[in-house]
């Protein structure tokens, strides 16, 4: 049964850097997209991008100046950087995997359990 | 690109039915059948109840079933139970290929 798990620093600066990573267990992240989604305290949820196993990606436009995803698929992981961070990106990070139907790969079948961060000094 | 519109709240009785709109445009809801829906309990990870607007995974009870029209798709629970209570979100594929959330909305059973 696959499992995915994220890692990361639980505080981060204003206007630094923020890192998460996605390790994936009992299943392989080949043939698959991968996705970050969060939310802030209170709030509903925001994808924020996703990458399929051979590297190609799509982000969320308000974002995608600022972030990045990528994949190692020697390690069975995916991560995420997310530049000049502000108290607005305070949010639980989840990490997802697109599951896919015969129709389409669009809806999140398999999250971690989430993972927050605090944007402060 | 902008989110997709759910009711902040709705409410029922026990063994009533209820049903959770979710409205989008021509660019997400209305050009592709690739609306999925998930439930949120507090404290926890979004599951997954229907994908490609009328599917339930296995495990997802039949009392929870989906429909569009046009640019809305809908939600609806029948049989209503405690265990139901929750934050419940949309999601819809878009024409740009990105993934878009509604704003949610917290269902009570009452």
């Amino acid at each position: 049964q696959v499992q995915l798990q994220e890692s990361g620093p639980g505080l981060v600066k204003p206007s630094e850097t923020l890192s998460l990573t996605c390790t994936v267990s009992g299943g392989f992240i080949r043939y698959y997209y991968w996705s970050w989604i969060r939310q802030p305290p209170g709030k509903g949820l925001e994808w924020i991008g996703y990458i399929y196993y051979s590297g190609s990606t799509n982000y969320n436009p308000s974002l995608k100046s600022r972030v990045t995803i990528s994949v190692d698929t020697s390690k069975n992981q995916f991560s995420l950087k997310l530049t000049s961070v502000t108290a607005a990106d305070t949010a639980v990070y989840y990490c997802a995997r697109l599951g896919c139907s015969s129709a389409s790969c669009s809806a999140f079948d398999i999250w971690g359990q989430g993972t927050m961060v605090t944007v402060s000094s | 690109q902008s989110a997709l519109t759910q009711p902040p709240s709705v409410s029922g009785s026990p063994g009533q039915s209820v049903t959770i709109s979710c409205s989008g445009t021509s660019s997400d809801v209305g050009s592709y059948n690739r609306v999925s829906w998930y439930q949120q309990a507090p404290g926890t990870a979004p599951k997954l109840m229907i994908y490609d607007v009328n599917n339930r995974p296995s495990g997802v009870p039949d009392r929870f079933s989906g429909s569009k029209s046009a640019n809305t798709a809908s939600l609806t629970i029948s049989g209503l139970q405690a265990e139901d209570e929750g934050d419940y979100y949309c999601s819809s594929y878009t024409s740009s290929s990105t993934l878009v959330f509604g704003g949610g909305t917290k269902l009570t059973v009452l």
